[in-house]
């Protein structure tokens, strides 16, 4: 069984900050790690994603992830924080045992302030 | 190329009728994922299917839900007769055949009165 834990339901930074989402997750196999963003009023954005390979990531707009196994961590970050970043972000995982299904966290609201 | 796309976005319906929501996956994934996320809560699989064949359905939480993809193009999910606990955020996902890289649709919100 995977689980996915996200910590701070809501975090807030400044414009311009370093932007920090905490994700960590259990899986008892190699796991496969994703971060999601939904804007408001939209569908699901995949961020990034972590397959094996290099364990630093980067996805779109700026962000970047790194997989850490010895801390089962897979946390966001972004080094200066834009407005147009406010969204819902949320970690998920699954692995490579024939089972699709994607564990999600219960999500990060990032509040972005001016 | 389009997204996943979703019918419809919203639906108010009353408890006890009868819902049936429709995922469009992206043209050629062959792998469509129904997700729900009830307010406040996680993101759930409901179920997965491979072309026309449930692939697993051990997300679906009871025998009102019922999922078709038809010809292993879009598929439906109704929801029969509907409770207000099943009120929430219905996601359909889809991704190609060997990748684990899963591409979401809008939603549709249901809501139950």
């Amino acid at each position: 069984a995977q689980s996915v834990t996200q910590l701070g339901s809501h975090v807030s930074v400044s414009e311009g900050a370093l932007v920090l989402l905490r994700c960590n997750y259990s899986s008892s196999v190699p796991p496969y790690l994703f971060w999601y963003v939904q804007y408001p009023n939209q569908g699901l954005q995949l961020l990034l994603k972590y397959t094996s390979a290099a364990t630093l990531v980067k996805g779109i707009n700026g962000f970047e992830a790194e997989f850490k196994k010895s801390e089962t961590s897979f946390h966001l970050t972004k080094p200066s924080a834009h407005m147009s970043d406010a969204a819902e972000y949320f970690c998920a995982v699954t692995a490579d045992t024939g089972r699709r299904a994607l564990t999600f966290g219960s999500g990060t609201r990032l509040q972005v302030q001016p | 190329e389009a997204g996943v796309t979703q019918f419809p976005s919203h639906s108010v319906i009353e408890k006890g009728q009868t819902v049936t929501l429709r995922c469009d996956p992206i043209s050629g994934h062959d792998n469509l994922y129904w997700y729900r996320r009830v307010m406040g809560k996680e993101i759930k699989f409901l179920l997965h299917f491979v072309k026309e064949s449930k692939q697993d359905e051990s997300g679906m939480p009871n025998n009102r839900f019922l999922a078709e993809r038809t010809g292993g193009t879009y598929s439906t999910l109704k929801v029969q007769p509907a409770e207000l606990e099943d009120s929430g955020v219905y996601f359909c996902a889809s991704s190609q055949e060997l990748s684990y890289e899963q591409y979401f649709g809008p939603g549709t919100r249901l809501t139950v009165t």
